[in-house]
């Protein structure tokens, strides 16, 4: 199962929007809205910003949403922080091989 | 409070095997898919192995398949994640998690280190 593509890098100015984007297959994102986003700082575990496509976990800010068009989902961060220069990884359930669940290639966001 | 803690990680030759465990705590661990994912240096976040509630389900990554092995034992609220003909590549930090819903990771331990090499 190859992972999900996710572009390499993305950059914005502080109160900026960005969008990261996230390709895959009708196997995995375009076959079920079971895409999910991780936020990952340098040397800290992952963690849960938008689940099911557009849902946000409690106490993730809403500036974060998240979307979901044919085989490609993205993830937008609105009014950009300092804060929120990070990577960030996409998620899918996939049929098409086991464990059932493949991550996208992860983004490196910056924040100029 | 939700916690997962991770042990058992260290230095280990190529071919050799390690058991790494997972302390879980603050929920009822018998309710929830359980999953290790692992991450190697300066690399992306890789799925390695999930498990029903109760044992009766097992799924691995294809790089994995007849040398690792997940287990759980809901009576010690305990993950573990038995890795044998260990190779270089399977050098990463390990990290358990819990599943929300169908597909989502909603808590992560804070992982710990296996590293192969001779």
């Amino acid at each position: 199962q190859s992972a999900l593509t996710q572009p390499a890098s993305v950059s914005g100015s502080p109160g900026q929007s960005i969008t990261i984007s996230c390709t895959g297959t009708s196997s995995d994102v375009g076959g079920y809205n079971y895409v999910s986003w991780y936020q990952q700082h340098p040397g800290k575990a992952p963690k849960l910003m938008i689940y099911e496509v557009s849902n946000r976990p409690s106490g993730v800010s809403n500036r974060f949403s998240g979307s979901k068009s044919g085989n490609t989902a993205s993830l937008t961060i609105s009014g950009l922080q300092a804060e929120d220069e990070a990577d960030y990884y996409c998620s899918s359930y996939t049929s098409s091989s086991t464990p059932y669940y493949v991550f996208g290639t992860g983004t490196k966001v910056t924040v100029l | 409070e939700v916690q997962l803690v991770e042990s058992g990680g260290g230095l280990v030759q190529p071919g050799g095997s390690l058991r790494l465990s997972c302390a879980a705590s603050g929920f009822t661990f018998s309710s929830y898919w359980m999953s290790w994912v692992r991450q190697a240096p300066g690399k992306g976040l890789e799925w390695v192995a999930n498990i029903k509630q109760d044992g009766s389900e097992k799924y691995y990554v294809d790089s994995v398949k007849g040398r690792f092995t997940i287990s759980r034992d809901n009576a010690k609220n305990s993950l573990y994640l038995q890795m044998n003909s260990l190779r270089a590549e399977d050098t990463a930090v390990y990290y358990c998690a819990r599943f929300f819903g169908a597909a989502n990771v909603d808590y992560w331990g804070q992982g710990t280190l296996v590293t192969v090499s001779s």
